[in-house]
């Protein structure tokens, strides 16, 4: 079956210690994106690729950065964990960011910062 | 900024019963709103969808009523099942714009 495949599924790191967690899908879907949820709060978006095009939401703070080395694969680097970036992060994809859309989430990957 | 809101953090209802989720949004240029369903440790997965020219969509059990002029969207589940306990969220966008999401209301339906 088509899917989006995130790994780790858990991670449990030191306060400052760079974690990367990753995300591949075999749908061809041109957009992937990266969402924060925390507990009993929205999904928040941090970024999303069109293709090779990097997109940034505002309020995303610098210690998260991407990759996007092919279609198939994306990236989540946390340079500098803190505390407040405990929470589950979902890696979604669509076909393209205009028009009717659904997201196609994978099942996310808990991280715990200690 | 909470664009998209789902007041209700949960919600119990009956086997057989109906279920009614609501949602509440606040940016009118919204062209397209879904619902998704979330298990535990699963990534959320599309349910249903509705466009803002309509005002309800049907799938099987599903249907969604969409009330522009109230900025308000609402899921029913009918006969709910116990296989429709789950966490449901509410999301919105507008063409070429990202989505935003509700907090989510977990539905717990009794057998």
């Amino acid at each position: 079956d088509a899917m989006v495949i995130q790994n780790p599924r858990y991670q449990v790191t030191q306060f400052g210690k760079p974690v990367t967690l990753s995300c591949s899908q075999t749908l061809n879907h041109n957009v992937m994106y990266w969402y924060q949820q925390k507990s009993s709060q929205a999904p928040k978006l941090l970024f999303h690729y069109y293709d090779k095009d990097f997109n940034n939401e505002a309020d995303t703070p610098d210690n998260f950065q991407s990759r996007r080395p092919n279609t198939s694969f994306c990236f989540l680097d946390i340079r500098s964990p803190g505390l407040g970036d405990t929470a589950m992060y979902l890696c979604a994809t669509s076909r393209s960011s205009s028009g009717a859309n659904v997201l196609t989430f994978g099942a996310g990957s808990r991280l715990t910062v200690l | 900024d909470q664009q998209v809101k789902q007041n209700s953090p949960s919600l119990s209802v009956q086997e057989g019963r109906i279920s009614i989720l609501n949602c509440d949004y606040t940016n009118s240029m919204f062209d397209y709103f879904l619902w998704y369903k979330k298990y535990p440790a699963e990534g959320p997965t599309f349910l249903i969808s509705i466009s803002s020219i309509k005002d309800k969509n049907e799938d099987g059990r599903f249907t969604v009523f969409l009330n522009k002029s109230a900025k308000h969207l609402s899921l029913h589940i009918v006969p709910s099942q116990p296989g429709d306990s789950a966490v449901y969220f509410c999301a919105a966008y507008s063409f070429g714009n990202q989505f935003y999401f509700g907090t989510g209301t977990s539905l717990t339906v009794i057998p």
